[in-house]
């Protein structure tokens, strides 16, 4: 079975750095997604990791530890328009399953001014 | 513009009632998925297709069906068998399945069945 887990919610304010992270137990790994969802609108592709190590990609950073089944999302210099729910996925890799998302439940983060 | 649309975004029906909601692409993708997100919850997986006229159940599949005769269309039916049919549906696509490209997501459909 898969099963992904990350905080429901977080809260921080405009201009600091905040960290989402999202722990993973899968039956098979071939990468992880974080994807941005504003509300009532469709998630857009944040990052991408199959290796070890930190992606940098402007304002936002993903880091993987394949060992730990563990990732983070670092978000820096917080603007409003960066709440919304922020969502894990990990890729399979086995069988007919192979390609499939499995998704986590979302981490929703509100940023107050 | 390549993109994934989804029609329409708010519909709504009487119980009781089949329902199919569209799902089109032309980003010219392989494998193309169907999701409803309920709140609180994740995106689940109702069906998927890898390749035209082959598709997968995905974790939630009762009550639902699809067909896939064209690439670019992969349409959603919610049957009356399902039990809480009401939800937000996403659709989206990829280049290839068993590869590790990002999927695209389309705008979403929004059912309410009263």
């Amino acid at each position: 079975g898969q099963n992904i887990d990350q905080p429901t919610e977080m809260t921080a304010t405009e201009g600091a750095i905040v960290q989402i992270n999202c722990t993973y137990q899968t039956s098979g790994f071939n990468g992880l997604f974080w994807y941005q969802q504003h509300a009532g609108e469709a998630p857009t592709f944040l990052s991408y990791n199959v290796l070890d190590g930190l992606e940098e990609k402007g304002r936002f950073s993903s880091f993987l530890s394949r060992s730990k089944g563990y990732s983070y999302l670092l978000l820096k210099e917080l603007q409003m328009k960066d709440s919304a729910s922020y969502l894990c996925a990990v890729s399979s890799d086995r069988g007919s399953t192979l390609g499939r998302l499995y998704f986590g439940r979302g981490t929703q983060l509100t940023v107050w001014p | 513009d390549g993109g994934i649309t989804q029609s329409p975004k708010y519909l709504f029906r009487k119980e009781g009632q089949n329902v199919t909601l569209s799902c089109e692409q032309n980003l010219n993708h392989d494998a193309m998925y169907w999701y409803r997100q309920d709140p609180g919850q994740g995106l689940r997986l109702i069906y998927y297709s890898q390749i035209v006229n082959d598709f997968q159940k995905g974790d939630i599949a009762e009550g639902y069906s699809v067909s896939r005769e064209k690439k670019e269309s992969f349409p959603l039916t919610v049957t009356s068998a399902q039990k809480n049919p009401t939800a937000f549906y996403l659709c989206a696509s990829s280049r290839a399945s068993g590869r590790n490209y990002e999927q695209y997501f389309g705008p979403g459909t929004r059912l309410t069945v009263t």
